[in-house]
């Protein structure tokens, strides 16, 4: 049974790194890809990067600059960093394996 | 990047009609692997989005049959045969032809 978990802080301080963790299980992260979506409150879906089954990534070009995906096969994580966040950076993080398994989720909110 | 743009925003239902969402692309997501790596995805109130068709056509595992996709090139459609009250949520068109993966903005679906 495939799951995948999203974990971080809830509560992210204007302008500092956001660091999330998706643990997946049940899945190979060498045989597929997992990517990040983040839908801010009441609105549509965005895709933010993936990191593919050989380790390459690919990133929104909208948020490249600010954004670093990387995983630990041994742990079956992927991670998420993103610097120089912003209030309308505050959003539902979720990661999923190819868009076809999806986390619950993580609602970040980006506040003093 | 790629826009989807989706057809109708709002869309109002009564349990047993039938309805179609559109999804047009501002360019052909025929990829040259001969491959249209065009997706539909329902997310329900509060919950992560779930697949609903891959390549078009393809109905995801465990999708009713009332669920179908159709189109080529740049215009995709979405039916759902006979509406039932699960089927409530936004609708989401995604491809993945073009990096960077883009979304379409939804449909949302209200039974009347």
């Amino acid at each position: 049974q495939v799951q995948l978990k999203e974990s971080g802080p809830g509560l992210v301080q204007p302008s500092q790194t956001l660091s999330l963790t998706c643990t997946v299980s049940g899945f190979s992260l060498t045989s597929n890809s997992v990517h990040w979506v983040r839908q801010p409150p009441g609105k549509g879906l965005e895709w933010m990067g993936g990191i593919w089954g050989d380790g390459s990534t690919d990133y929104n070009s909208a948020l490249k600059s600010r954004l670093s995906i990387s995983r630990d096969t041994s742990k079956s994580q992927v991670f998420l960093k993103m610097n120089s966040l912003q209030t309308d950076d505050t959003a539902i993080y979720f990661c999923t394996i190819a868009a076809i398994f999806w986390g619950q989720g993580v609602m970040v909110t980006v506040s003093s | 990047d790629v826009v989807l743009t989706q057809t109708p925003s709002i869309l109002s239902a009564t349990i047993g009609q039938s309805v179609s969402i559109s999804c047009r692309s501002s360019q052909s997501l025929l990829d040259s692997d001969g491959n249209t790596y065009l997706y539909w995805f329902l997310q329900r109130p509060g919950q992560s989005p779930q697949r609903l068709i891959y390549l078009v056509s393809n109905l995801g595992s465990g999708v009713p049959n009332r669920f179908s996709g159709s189109g080529s090139g740049t215009d995709f459609t979405l039916k759902i045969s006979g509406v039932e009250a699960e089927d409530l949520g936004v609708y989401y068109c995604m491809q993945a032809t073009h990096a960077p993966l883009t979304f379409g903005s939804g449909t949302k679906l209200e039974i009347k």
